[in-house]
């Protein structure tokens, strides 16, 4: 079965760090880039980045340029995302997202993780 | 930056009744459109890819059609299952939703 599994929720204080992991099974690891995508509550969807796990090359978007760092373990087929510097508006699902395209970057989510609601409150 | 609106932001309809949703980019995107269905709770789900392609596995009643600036998606038949939010995303560069289009029935 192909799917992206994440890990479970966080709450975090201003200011600390989070570490959210996505395990992908049922196809080729290294064949397909992966995604980050965050949705605060009652809002809409927010792309923050992209990582290879092949070579572990990254590109994220401009806004979260200071603050997130995506690698993976090609040993364990997992992806990760760190977010540092938490403020309240980081409160939000993050959703793992698998690139369509076999051959390189589509930017189009065929395949999406369950989500991990990250809450972040004093 | 590309901007993405859609129209309407809410609609109630029907169950049968013929729904469309449309979908505006503030640049040229060329057919780099997609469509993706939210139900509550529930990570989004491809529905449409380079504007008219259907996924697999998703229903004929939905379609996505147009090019340039202007898109479209229809559900032909509404379903109680459609009940959701759905959001366009462009994907010429870097990737953007529109605001998104809840859909509920009457």
């Amino acid at each position: 079965q192909v799917q992206l599994v994440q890990s479970g929720a966080e709450v975090k204080k201003p200011g600390a760090s989070v570490k959210v992991s996505c395990k992908a099974s049922g196809y080729a690891f290294t064949s397909s880039f992966i995604h980050w995508v965050r949705q605060a509550p009652g809002q809409g969807l927010e792309w923050m980045g992209i990582i290879d796990p092949s070579g572990g090359s990254t590109s994220y978007a401009q806004r979260f340029q200071a603050r997130v760092t995506m690698t993976r373990a090609t040993s364990t087929s997992t992806v990760y995302m760190e977010l540092s510097s938490l403020r309240s508006e980081d409160t939000a699902v993050y959703y793992c997202c698998r690139d369509r395209d076999l051959e390189g970057v589509a930017a189009t989510f065929d395949m999406w993780g369950q989500g991990t609601m990250v809450t972040v409150s004093s | 930056d590309i901007q993405m609106t859609q129209s309407p932001s809410s609609l109630s309809a029907s169950v049968g009744d013929r729904v469309t949703i449309t979908c505006q980019a503030s640049e040229d995107i060329s057919n780099y459109l997609n469509w993706y269905q939210q139900k509550a709770g529930k990570a989004p789900k491809l529905l449409i890819y380079d504007a008219s392609n259907l996924e697999t596995g998703v229903p004929s009643r939905f379609s996505g059609s147009g090019s340039g600036t202007d898109f479209t998606l229809s559900i032909s038949s509404l379903q109680p299952e459609d009940i959701a939010t759905y959001y366009c995303q462009q994907s010429v560069n870097v990737p953007l939703f529109g605001p998104g289009t809840k859909v509920d029935i009457k």
